[in-house]
């Protein structure tokens, strides 16, 4: 059982590059999430998916985009990066079920020059 | 949306007992959450206490919740220098498709 895995780790794009984060859970869970981390922001909401076939919008999903392609995997989308992009991502799954936890990848580290 | 708010840093000496509180403005989670954070890692469930309790203990930990003042706490006994890492209060929408983290409070223990 992997888990929640992410890829890439690490990346550094230009400004104006695009990209994909890639994310996948072993778990069979419906609902996934993709957070980006600021110092002393906390974990802000991107977007997240409720089910497969289902996305929505979180608190700063402007400039993002995501898949979820099937149940399994949940992807993230740079269409145009900027430097306010600079940032750690996290995926995360929950299982259906009390009491909720989230299982967390272990990130990507993006900075965007 | 929901607002949860923590201190950013605390820091110890080993062996003294730690307090990170957090506050919260949705009275109906269901569900408060306790993740922590080590360097260069994602996040892990920690401890949970269900609304209709106001304490719960697990080991060294003790989450105490008050939820007129919607206030929550971790204390965690005895703080060792493995306890150095940031730690999340987390509150979910009432349907769980959201959850709502604070700032994180990155707890420094000193030997």
């Amino acid at each position: 059982n992997a888990g929640v895995t992410q890829t890439p780790k690490f990346q550094v794009l230009k400004t104006g590059q695009s990209m994909t984060l890639q994310c996948a859970q072993d778990m069979n869970h419906n609902s996934m999430y993709w957070y980006r981390q600021d110092p002393g922001m906390g974990l802000r909401l991107i977007y997240y998916s409720a089910s497969e076939g289902t996305t929505d919008k979180g608190e700063v999903p402007n400039g993002y985009n995501v898949s979820r392609l099937n149940k399994r995997e949940f992807s993230l989308r740079l269409e145009s990066a900027a430097p306010s992009q600079t940032s750690v991502y996290f995926c995360a799954s929950t299982v259906l079920g009390a009491p909720y936890e989230q299982y967390f990848g272990p990130g990507t580290r993006l900075t965007v020059t | 949306g929901e607002d949860v708010e923590q201190s950013l840093f605390l820091s110890v000496r080993e062996g003294d007992s730690s307090v990170i509180n957090c506050t919260y403005t949705d009275s109906s989670s269901t569900y408060l959450y306790w993740y922590k954070q080590e360097p260069g890692a994602g996040l892990q469930l920690l401890t949970y206490i269900f609304s209709n309790m106001d304490m719960k203990q697990d080991q060294r930990l003790t989450v105490l919740l008050n939820k007129k003042d919607k206030h929550l706490s971790l204390r965690i006994a005895d703080t060792q220098t493995g306890d150095s890492a940031i730690y999340f209060c987390a509150a979910p929408l009432y349907n769980f498709n959201k959850f709502y983290f604070g700032s994180g409070t990155k707890l420094n223990v000193k030997p």
